[in-house]
């Protein structure tokens, strides 16, 4: 299995700043994946980070708004920019492809409040 | 139409009752994972199966693929056991995408 961090784990923001959630993992993995859950809902894939290159984003999220970086096997970092409150969620870390096919371990998540 | 469905969106409990959540999807999938988020918003995997039926101490998955249909079933209920329960699926190839259910939010009453 792996284990998961995120930093911060809470922030309460105002609307136009912007915030940059860390994903650090305990080992290193190939698939790193950003998750936005609003409240009340279920989760949505923001993108896939990819090592090397430049994340892969979902229909409706754009690098924009939520940069992401991937400098190596174990860390990721999102960026929620220009935020608004309807950007008010929980962010999680995943990852996967570790040691068998579609695991995923998911991480302690991050709670934005955005004023 | 969500391509995953879980029932019933809420569940309560007594301590002590057998609990059942179901969940049934409409594509083909590769695995199919039961999650548990609690109250915070940390996510824990329960389990991964792609076929037959999965025990982790009172926690029991099971899944039909031909139906197209999991379980998951909790034995013994505690209030410990309180969070919203989530089902996954993986639709295949290498992409590692998971498409999730809307949960269910379990509470269970001492």
């Amino acid at each position: 299995s792996a284990v998961i961090s995120q930093k911060p784990s809470r922030d309460i923001c105002q609307r136009g700043t912007s915030l940059t959630i860390q994903c650090q993992v305990d080992s290193q993995v190939t698939m790193m994946f950003w998750y936005r859950q609003q409240p009340g809902q279920s989760l949505t894939l923001i993108a896939t980070a990819n090592q090397g290159s430049e994340a892969t984003y979902e229909s409706g999220f754009v690098i924009d708004k939520f940069p992401i970086s991937r400098p190596n096997l174990t860390f990721s970092t999102l960026t929620v920019s220009n935020m608004s409150p309807e950007d008010s969620s929980i962010y999680l870390c995943s990852v996967g492809g570790t040691y068998i096919t579609y695991e995923q371990y998911f991480g302690p998540g991050t709670r934005l409040t955005v004023t | 139409k969500n391509e995953v469905e879980q029932s019933p969106q809420n569940l309560t409990a007594q301590e002590g009752e057998f609990i059942t959540i179901n969940c049934s999807y409409s594509v083909g999938i590769s695995a199919l994972h039961w999650l548990q988020q609690h109250p915070g918003g940390g996510i824990v995997s329960l389990f991964m199966l792609s076929s037959g039926k999965k025990k982790h101490g009172r926690l029991i998955a099971t899944i039909n693929i031909q139906e197209k249909h999991s379980s998951l079933h909790i034995t013994a209920s505690h209030p410990r056991d309180s969070a919203v329960y989530i089902c996954a699926v993986h639709s295949g190839g290498s992409n590692y995408k998971l498409t999730f259910g809307k949960g269910t939010l379990l509470t269970v009453n001492p």
